[in-house]
């Protein structure tokens, strides 16, 4: 079946450090990858999503390239602030053909803090 | 265009008892799924609905079952709680046309069992 692994945490990191968390994926055929954030007592929010191989999907400074050849989307971004702290989950959908409606497979998740 | 919103905010219930969760989708969006988040297993599907019809399940017992009504409104039960049936509920709309839809999630449930 499909899964989902993310680096280990937590990540701290200084205001305007450049972050990575790395995320590698197990799926077959053509998967949909996808970076959430989730803030304290909040539910999930899209950051960003990419649909096929070579695909980079980008926001809020954040950005992450489909990678089918390593079969990773590492999330990036340059300067980051202290209001980026929060839990990032690496997630796909689909690859499975008629048995993955309406279902993403997610990673642990990876606390980011953010210092001033 | 509203998000996805999901009642009650917080819930607490006694072991043995049985709870409903509700979840209105984003308007145009058919297809509803719910999860459910704890410190230890993480994020996991439970099911989805599309059309008022389940066309996909996740790995749990019995005891959690769903529905979902003509205006796409969903509502998940859980019967004979559990201690470890303590977690956030995250349900989650989308077009549901193709298997890769985007998921927007709705702020969550928060269910203590005591």
């Amino acid at each position: 079946g499909n899964s989902v692994t993310q680096m280990e945490g937590p990540v701290t990191l200084s205001e305007e450090a450049f972050l990575t968390i790395n995320c590698t994926y197990t799926a077959t055929g053509y998967p949909s990858l996808f970076w959430y954030v989730q803030y304290p007592g909040e539910g999930l929010q899209l950051l960003l999503k990419a649909t096929k191989a070579d695909d980079k999907g980008s926001n809020k400074g954040f950005e992450a390239t489909y990678r089918k050849e390593t079969t990773s989307f590492h999330l990036e971004k340059g300067s980051v602030q202290v209001s980026d702290s929060a839990v990032y989950f690496c997630a796909l959908s689909g690859g499975a053909g008629g048995t993955s409606y309406g279902k993403l497979t997610f990673g642990q998740g990876t606390i980011l803090t953010v210092h001033p | 265009k509203a998000g996805v919103t999901q009642t009650p905010r917080y819930l607490i219930k006694t072991r043995g008892q049985q709870v409903t969760l509700s979840c209105s989708p984003i308007s145009g969006h058919r297809s509803v799924s719910w999860y459910q988040q704890t410190p230890g297993q993480g994020l996991q599907f439970l099911f989805e609905y599309f059309s008022e019809t389940q066309r996909n399940k996740g790995n749990f017992p019995g005891r959690f079952s769903g529905r979902q009504f003509s205006n796409s409104r969903s509502e998940m039960n859980v019967s004979t709680l559990e201690l470890g049936d303590s977690a956030l509920y995250l349900c989650a709309s989308s077009t549901g046309q193709v298997y890769t839809d985007t998921q927007y999630f709705g702020p969550g449930t928060r269910l203590t069992v005591l």
